[in-house]
Formats: C-alpha cells, sequence, structure tokens
C-alpha cells in the first residue's frame, strides 16, 4: 500500500496552461516537501510546508497543505516548458518514527 | 562548485565487476545519505550517515556496501550485482538536524546498469 499517494502520474498540457497535482494520504504529516526532478538530475527541493492550512508561493507556484495534514496540492500558473518534470511529494509521519516517505511523483510534460 | 556532485553519472558493468559510486557534498552538511531510484517504485532509502557513522541500513543487501571517511564524501561500492541492481543511485546530504526528515540536497545521480 502506497502510503502518499500522487495524482495524476502522468500529465501532459501546453505552454500556459494551469495545472494542478495532488499527493493524498490517510496518515497525518509532521510535514511534507515538494521536490521537482528533471530528466537526468536529482531531485530538487521546492518548499516544505509544515503548518495545516498552509499555502506557500513560489513564483507561479503555488502549494497548499490540508488543514489535516493529510494532503498536499501544487498549483501550476501558466505552465512554461522549463516546468516540465517529476514533481514528487515527500512526508515526515506525525509521531517518533522520523521517516521520509515518498510518493511516486507525477511526470509534467509542458509542450511548447 | 555545486552543491553535491556525484560521479560517475553513468555505469554499465557486469555481474562479476566491482565498481564505486562518489558522491562529494560542498554544502557544510554532516549527514549523507544514499538512495535508489527504480521505475515505478518510491525512493528507496539505502544508507544514512550522520557525523560519519552510519546511523541506517534499510535492509539492503551486502553486495552494497557503503564508505563515509569523512563529512564531505560518500561512496557506494558495488560488487557482484544482479542486473535488477540497475537504476538511478542518488546521493544527497542534509544538516544533522534535519536527520530523515527532509530539506534533502541530491546530486545528479548515478545512472547504473548491470548486465
Amino acid at each position: 500500500t502506497q502510503l502518499l499517494e500522487q495524482s495524476p502520474q502522468f500529465l501532459s498540457i501546453q505552454e500556459g496552461e494551469n495545472l494542478t497535482v495532488y499527493c493524498n494520504s490517510s496518515s497525518v504529516f509532521s510535514s511534507l516537501q515538494w521536490y521537482r526532478q528533471e530528466p537526468g538530475e536529482g531531485p530538487v527541493l521546492l518548499v516544505t510546508v509544515v503548518t495545516g492550512g498552509e499555502v506557500k508561493k513560489l513564483k507561479r507556484l503555488t502549494f497548499q497543505f490540508g488543514d489535516a495534514r493529510k494532503d498536499s496540492s501544487l498549483h501550476i500558473t501558466a505552465a512554461q516548458t522549463g516546468d516540465t518534470g517529476l514533481y514528487l511529494c515527500a512526508g515526515v509521519k506525525a509521531g517518533n518514527n522520523r521517516k521520509l516517505i515518498w510518493g511516486l511523483g507525477t511526470s509534467l510534460a509542458v509542450n511548447p | 562548485e555545486t552543491g553535491v556532485t556525484q560521479t560517475p553519472r553513468h555505469l554499465v558493468m557486469g555481474m562479476t565487476n566491482k565498481k564505486s559510486l562518489k558522491c562529494e557534498q560542498h554544502l557544510g552538511h554532516n549527514a549523507m545519505y544514499w538512495y535508489k531510484q527504480s521505475a515505478k517504485k518510491p525512493l528507496e532509502l539505502m544508507f544514512v550517515y550522520s557525523l560519519e557513522e552510519r546511523v541506517e541500513n534499510n535492509s539492503v543487501p551486502s553486495r552494497f556496501s557503503p564508505e563515509c571517511p569523512n563529512s564531505s564524501h560518500l561512496f557506494l561500492h558495488l560488487h557482484t550485482l544482479q542486473p535488477e541492481d540497475s537504476a538511478l543511485y542518488l546521493c544527497a546530504s542534509s544538516q544533522e538536524a534535519r536527520l530523515n526528515t527532509g530539506e534533502l540536497f541530491f546530486g545528479e545521480g548515478s545512472r547504473l546498469t548491470v548486465l
């Protein structure tokens, strides 16, 4: 059973479109991170969210942590070809067991 | 220099070969990690080193042998690998205070193919 479910698994859109990808779980997380991995590279940390209901913005990217800290979303406005990549979410489960749990990722292709 | 560098970027080896992957971080971090990334699987944590001591070994087969000579360098020694070990091997670093809880800085990865 995948602890962190990411959807959609694949997404192909045209430049200029908006999109939202999701990271969902039935477990509560004390924090959650989003990474972007471009082809042939390692993941790069985009943001960490720690408070339920928190919203963080990074230029055209908006990240939200669910009120119950079980889910998160990433919204991209006016996507650009440079946004192409694998978006990974990773969370630390609440409690004493400090483990980073990874989702499978959403593979995004932004076409010119 | 980039924060975390890995060499080689690509490696092809036979099942009887012995090779090593190298990772170097220039961020002043004191925790380093090896991850395995395979298709259709989440990132798998293999080893964690904190202050040059191994603090985690997630049931990784003995054909993978890590080495951390100092807080800036991490190696993964490979011997008698299997074809199913073919994957992208990622090195990462973090502050020790954030051990195993994220805010990881990854290298570019070493793409390993075992024939």
